[in-house]
Parts: structure tokens; sequence; C-alpha cells
């Protein structure tokens, strides 16, 4: 039984470069999260997609920042521009159709320079 | 606006019993998950209670009493790998099912 998995592990950037992170949910798991989290923090919300629709946006997510699950599997997060406030963890979760656990993957950590 | 409140830090020692506090405040209320994290990794479900009483499992216990907000995560007979950071999550009323977490309780544990 595989889990999520995120790709890539670590990812080190310039400002004002674009990046671009996958997530693989477990399979069959029709509902996909991502959130981000910073040191000492507990993770915050930023998008859901259940299969291909994106139901729901945080206000974190401004205009930089735009997530797809195009065939209702595996999911995209990109940063446009990034900038130094944009270090963090991001972390992506699946839930299966019928359950209310999120699993989370290991992450993918941006530090931006 | 979303409140979940539970310590920063916490510390005991091995073979002993500590018992992590969180508190909420949500619109709404559809559940509430405790999560490890260690430090780089991933958070990693411990427990889930959506009914008021104690959920236990293993070492490991969970409370929920939903009119007073409250909920704790029980360890016994403590480990060193028990050393982790703590979450306490809530899912609100959206039937989206976003979580809402705290900052964690980090917990460290002594020989």
């Amino acid at each position: 039984d595989t889990g999520v998995s995120q790709d890539p592990r670590h990812k080190i950037t310039k400002r004002g470069q674009n990046v671009t992170f996958r997530c693989d949910p477990i399979s069959e798991h029709n509902r996909l999260y991502w959130y981000r989290q910073t040191l000492g923090q507990g993770p915050e919300f930023l998008t859901y997609f259940q299969n291909e629709a994106q139901l729901e946006k945080s206000r974190l997510l401004s205009d930089r920042f735009s997530a797809e699950r195009p065939k209702g599997s595996f999911s995209t997060l990109e940063i446009q521009r990034t900038e130094q406030g944009d270090s963090a963890m991001y972390l992506c979760a699946s839930t299966p159709t019928a359950g209310e656990t999120q699993y989370f993957g290991p992450g993918t950590r941006l530090l931006v320079l | 606006g979303q409140n979940i409140d539970q310590p920063t830090e916490m510390t005991a020692t091995e073979g002993a019993i500590v018992q992590i506090n969180c508190t909420y405040q949500t619109s709404g209320f559809n559940g509430l998950f405790w999560y490890q994290q260690h430090a780089g990794e991933a958070p990693t479900f411990l427990s889930y209670n959506v009914l008021d009483g104690l959920e236990e499992k293993g070492r490991f216990s969970s409370f929920l009493s939903r009119s007073k907000g409250y909920s704790y995560l029980l360890l016994k007979e403590l480990q060193m790998k028990d050393s982790a950071s703590y979450l306490c999550a809530v899912k609100g009323g959206s039937t989206l099912g976003r979580l809402y977490f705290g900052r964690g309780t980090q917990l460290t544990v002594w020989p």
C-alpha cells in the first residue's frame, strides 16, 4: 500500500523564479488537499480538489499560486515569481471517498533565496 | 474565525503519562483529529473523534467534549521515539473537509 508521494522533496530557487510541485495521492482517493507549513506553525489550508474539480481555495492562495488536478489523479501546485515569504513546507494530503482522515505526503520543502 | 489552542511545549520522562490539551472555537464542527509530526517529516494520523468520549488505541487515547470545545491526547508508557510535535486539527462546518490546525505541541521525552 503506497502512501501519498510528493516530488521534489526539496527545492531551492531564486526569488522571481517559478516552481512546480507534484503530488500523487493514494490510489482511488478522490479528495486531495494542499497545505503550507512554516516553522513552528501548524499546516495552513491552501486548496482542495474533489476528483478534478477545485472546490475551495484559501485567501492565502494569491494570484501567483495555481493548482491543478487535470485527470482527477495527481495534482500540481505552481508558484510564479517566488518571494522569500513563500519559503515553507508544502504538504499534500488525500482522503478516500468514504472517509474522513487526511493522509499526508512527505512534503516539498521550498527555500527561496 | 477559527481558533485552535494547544500548549507550545511539554516535557516528560520515559515511562510516564502525558496529557496534551486542545481547545477550539470554530464555525461548525465535523470532527477533531490528532496528528504526530517528527521534525522535517509529514504529519502522521493518530486519532479521530467526532462524538463525545474517549477513543483508545494502544498507548494513545483521545478525548472529546463538544460542549466545552475541548479535547486531549493521552500518551502512556512514554518512549523516546514519542518526542515529536502533536497537532490538534478540527474539521469545520463545511462539508468540503478542510482542517484547521493548532500550532502544535512540541513534546520532549527525557530518559
